[in-house]
């Protein structure tokens, strides 16, 4: 079983507040990195999919940066909302047809 | 839109019972996945399919077992079940590896409570 580690555990912000999340994973055998958004009552929902080193992707104020090579990535979240209040999940890929190793999550809150 | 469909949103059976947990997803993907969550542990991969009547234990295969006997769906069975098994369950699809890194969909999960 892979070790995947997502720090913080848990993040409280304020309306505004621009933060950042990591996601640790092991760099060997190594195809993709996938983030997800789980909004509480819903389903987890795909945020980025990305295969490269030095990988960024962005999606309106959501960005994320990958680095293979140390087995890292980044989430960023610049002026935070009430509506960015979420568990987000990092999920490296192995090379065994799609399978996903998930972290634990960090919880943010987005207090207005 | 993908859709992933579980059969139950809530479900309690009582010890000893078979269960059967239903997943029906409507985008022709090949693999399909199944997990449970629990409070502390995220999410962790009970089995995976990526082919009709093809199967892959995932990491906390026990006490489980699953069927694809058509692509469209993919069957959670406990045999069994027990109060370790109190549990939400999801299952997710996605096209197969080797066509890019896909995406994975997600139904809306199954609160099973084991009594």
């Amino acid at each position: 079983i892979l070790n995947v580690e997502q720090s913080p555990q848990s993040l409280h912000v304020q309306e505004g507040d621009s933060t950042n999340f990591t996601c640790s994973f092991p760099s060997s055998n190594f195809y993709a990195l996938h983030w997800y958004r789980w909004e509480t009552a819903k389903s987890p929902e795909a945020l980025f999919v990305m295969t490269l080193n030095g990988d960024e992707k962005k999606k309106g104020r959501i960005s994320a940066t990958l680095n293979t090579k140390e087995g890292y990535s980044y989430l960023y979240i610049k002026g935070s909302q009430p509506e960015d209040s979420a568990t987000y999940l990092c999920a490296p890929e192995s090379t065994s047809y799609g399978k996903l190793t998930f972290g634990q999550g960090t919880i943010l809150t987005v207090h207005p | 839109d993908v859709k992933v469909t579980q059969s139950s949103r809530y479900l309690v059976k009582r010890t000893g019972e078979k269960v059967f947990l239903e997943c029906v997803q409507d985008m022709d993907h090949e693999n399909m996945f199944w997990y449970r969550q629990d409070p502390g542990l995220g999410l962790r991969l009970i089995y995976f399919s990526y082919d009709v009547k093809m199967k892959e234990k995932g990491d906390i295969p026990e006490g489980y077992s699953v069927s694809r006997e058509k692509k469209e769906r993919f069957s959670l069975i406990l045999e069994s079940a027990s109060t370790n098994q109190t549990s939400m369950y999801l299952c997710a699809s996605s096209l197969l590896a080797g066509q890019g890194a896909n995406e994975q969909f997600f139904g809306p999960g199954t609160r099973l409570t084991v009594l």
